[in-house]
């Protein structure tokens, strides 16, 4: 696809379970961003890969959030023991280098932990 | 990154120019203005970004006073598809920093037939 697609666009999960939410990129883009909104909130920075590594997880909130870009293409963000807090939209953008000007976003993926 | 102060929420009537103010009064010489905007239901879309010149592109018009602490989005002929909400992010352009964006609240425009 020409844009940035997140998998699955809605995830119930129930609390204490774990998900993995996945982003396919814009193909060639060496640059790849998590953030998460809360309702009524703007987007708030998670993490960002340049190629495999995490060049900044500073956002993350603690040691239940993880994430992985293995091949420099998809990213997979992970959730240990989810509690209702972790409610939110999980968004994903990829720029094609660290110094674009532009961030392209996903449509992002729905959490809810009930 | 500098902070920025936009207004919660603001109308628009559909044909007219909406005009966005933002005001970033502490940014520092190598950080750059940029507009995003989040359509219900969507991922935030860029619109425009400029340092001290005024942009202009196909979707709108960014004006940066002279001190640069603060500036105006212009919409030239809102359209109801233009209801949404509005980020003024201000960030340094780096290799280390890369796309990282700190967004604030945003404007809430509700453009009216």
């Amino acid at each position: 696809g020409a844009g940035v697609s997140q998998t699955p666009s809605n995830k119930v999960t129930e609390k204490g379970k774990y998900v993995e939410l996945r982003c396919d990129p814009i193909s060639g883009h060496t640059a790849l961003y998590w953030y998460r909104q809360s309702l009524g909130q703007g987007p708030e920075f998670l993490i960002y890969f340049q190629g495999t590594g995490a060049a900044d997880d500073s956002g993350l909130p603690n040691d239940r959030f993880f994430a992985v870009r293995p091949e420099g293409s998809v990213s997979t963000l992970k959730i240990q023991r989810t509690e209702r807090g972790d409610s939110a939209v999980y968004l994903c953008a990829s720029a094609q280098d660290p110094s674009s000007t532009e961030a392209f976003f996903g449509q992002g993926t729905r959490l809810t932990v009930v | 990154d500098a902070k920025t102060t936009q207004p919660p929420s603001m109308d628009c009537a559909e044909g007219r120019a909406a005009n966005l103010p933002c005001n970033h009064s502490t940014i520092s010489g190598n950080e750059y203005v940029y507009w995003y905007r989040q359509i219900h239901s969507q991922g935030p879309q860029y619109i425009i970004h400029g340092l001290k010149n005024n942009e202009t592109n196909e979707m709108a018009s960014l004006i940066i006073t002279e001190d640069r602490k603060s500036s105006t989005l212009i919409l030239p002929h809102a359209t109801l598809r233009d209801t949404a909400v509005y980020y003024c992010i201000v960030r340094v352009a780096s290799n280390a920093a890369g796309n990282k964006l700190t967004f604030g609240g945003g404007t809430r425009v509700l453009v009216k037939p």
